[in-house]
């Protein structure tokens, strides 16, 4: 079982948006810790998608988006593409355990 | 551009030892203050960390792991290593190799990961 939750799926047709919620605890998200988000394609490596809750490294598209409030952030993705498709996981640090968290990972459908 | 390249052996029996290393290249492990980690994934589930090792030695485990982890730094050779003892058909997943500029950062930089089979 995993310190962050996620949805295990979430889905939508190509040009809308979809939210990808993270929630955790006061031990990480809402101790003030920042929030990163990866996106994996099956049989490859995670990639980083945004880091410090809100920030997209360079080439990722302003169609993805991050916040964060109180022990909870999300990922927005608009636009939505078939190449969109992948797993998204959040990830932060937590206090209590001295390491870093993952959410079990949401698999995103474009329909 | 940094890059990591996880070795060693794809299948390790129960009981046994599973043993590790990442080599690093494009930068010196030995610049900067990194957090060098490792994470595993078991086929179809999501990351779990397993620790994290400084480049002065430092160590934190995840806790359910400590009693059987041991991470370790060569600075003359450019990599770092995990060792897993006591093994079982649970510890079986892709183990990757990551680069954090801290503990607390975002992982900036994966290995492409080593599929580890724990079988007799």
């Amino acid at each position: 079982q995993s310190v962050l939750t996620q949805p295990p799926s979430v889905s939508g047709a190509p040009g809308q948006r979809v939210t990808v919620s993270c929630t955790g605890s006061n031990s990480n998200i809402g101790a003030g810790y920042n929030v990163q988000w990866y996106r994996q394609v099956p049989g490859t490596a995670p990639r980083l998608l945004i880091f410090a809750d809100s920030s997209r490294p360079s080439g990722v598209p302003d169609r993805f988006s991050g916040s964060k409030s109180g022990a909870s952030a999300s990922l927005d993705i608009s636009d939505l593409l078939p190449e969109d498709e992948a797993d998204y996981y959040c990830q932060s640090y937590d206090s209590s355990l001295s390491g870093l968290i993952f959410g079990g990972g949401t698999k995103l459908s474009v329909l | 551009q940094v890059q990591l390249q996880e070795s060693g052996p794809g299948l390790v029996k129960p009981s046994q030892t599973l043993s590790l290393t990442c080599s690093v290249s494009g930068g010196s492990i030995n610049s900067g203050s990194y957090s060098w980690s490792w994470i595993r994934q078991p086929a179809g589930e999501g990351l779990e960390w397993i620790g994290r090792i400084s480049t002065s030695g430092s160590t934190n485990y995840k806790p359910s792991l400590k009693s059987r982890v041991t991470m370790s730094v060569t600075t003359s050779k450019n990599e770092f290593s995990l060792r897993l003892s006591s093994v079982t058909a649970s510890d079986t997943a892709v183990y990757y190799c990551t680069r954090s500029s801290s503990p607390h950062r975002e992982i900036e930089f994966w290995g492409r990961g080593i599929l580890v089979t724990v079988s007799s």
